[in-house]
C-alpha cells in the first residue's frame, strides 16, 4: 500500500524554540496533505489542510502563525511549531490522499514534548 | 458540525470471542472510514463505506453502514491479541475528505 513517512518520530525541545516535522509521501504524489493533533485519550483533531503550491487552510482555533505549514513539493509537507510551549506537547500526525482514491494514508506520527 | 459517537469507549474480550464496535453520526454521511491505531503510532486504514447498506470484510473484520448512512458497526470475529488497539471511525460529511471528523475511539484489549 501507499506509504506516508513522518520525521522525526519523536522530539524533545526547549520552551521557546521551534520544531519542524516532515511528512513525505514515498511512492506517490500528494497534492493535498492533512495535519492532525492528538492529545492523550482524545481523538484526532484536524489542524490544517496543506495544499501543494498554495497556502494551507487552517481549522478554526488553530493559530496559523504558530503552526507554519509549507507544502513546497508534491511529496513533502512540513509543519513547524514556532515558539513551542509545554501545552504544544502532543502527538502530531499527517495524512495524504492517494490520487484517484478516497482513503487517506497516515504517517506514523511525531510525539512532541516541550520542556 | 459533524459529531461522531463511538461505543463502547473501552472493551476487554477473551481471545476467540466476537465483538462489535458502533459509530453513530449526527448527520448523514458521505463516507465512513474505519482505522486502527496503536496509541502514539500511525493509523492503519481498514475500510471505507459509502453506500447505504454497504458491507465490507477484510480477514476477520466486517464493517457495515446502515441504510440511512448514519450508523456503522465494526465486527471482529474470533478476536486475537493482534486485534488489540484503538479503533477510530471517521466521517466524511462533505464528499471531499477535507472535513473528516473522527470519533474518540474504542480501545480494544484482547486477553489471551
Amino acid at each position: 500500500g501507499a506509504v506516508v513517512s513522518q520525521h522525526p518520530s519523536w522530539v524533545i525541545c526547549k520552551s521557546g524554540t521551534s520544531v519542524k516535522i516532515e511528512c513525505r509521501s514515498l511512492d506517490f504524489q500528494a497534492t493535498t496533505m492533512f495535519w492532525y493533533r492528538q492529545f492523550p485519550k482524545q481523538s484526532l483533531m484536524l489542524m490544517a489542510t496543506s495544499n501543494e503550491g498554495s497556502k494551507a487552510t487552517y481549522e478554526q482555533g488553530v493559530e496559523k502563525d504558530k503552526f507554519l505549514i509549507n507544502h513546497a513539493s508534491l511529496t513533502l509537507s512540513t509543519l513547524t511549531v514556532t515558539s513551542a510551549h509545554p501545552e504544544d506537547s502532543s502527538f502530531y500526525i499527517c495524512s495524504a490522499i492517494l490520487p484517484g482514491r478516497t482513503e487517506a494514508f497516515f504517517g506514523q506520527g511525531t510525539r512532541l514534548t516541550v520542556v | 458540525s459533524q459529531e461522531l459517537e463511538q461505543s463502547p469507549q473501552s472493551l476487554i474480550v477473551q481471545e476467540g470471542k466476537n465483538l462489535t464496535i458502533n459509530c453513530t453520526s449526527s448527520k448523514t454521511l458521505y463516507g465512513l472510514y474505519w482505522y486502527k491505531q496503536k496509541y502514539g503510532e500511525g493509523l492503519i486504514f481498514l475500510m471505507m463505506l459509502q453506500k447505504g447498506g454497504e458491507e465490507k470484510s477484510h480477514e476477520k473484520i466486517t464493517a457495515k453502514l446502515d441504510e440511512k448512512k448514519q450508523q456503522s458497526s465494526l465486527h471482529i470475529t474470533a478476536s486475537q491479541p493482534s486485534h488489540a488497539g484503538i479503533y477510530l471511525c471517521g466521517a466524511d460529511g462533505s464528499g471531499g475528505y477535507q472535513k473528516v471528523t473522527f470519533g474518540i475511539g474504542t480501545k480494544l484489549q484482547v486477553i489471551p
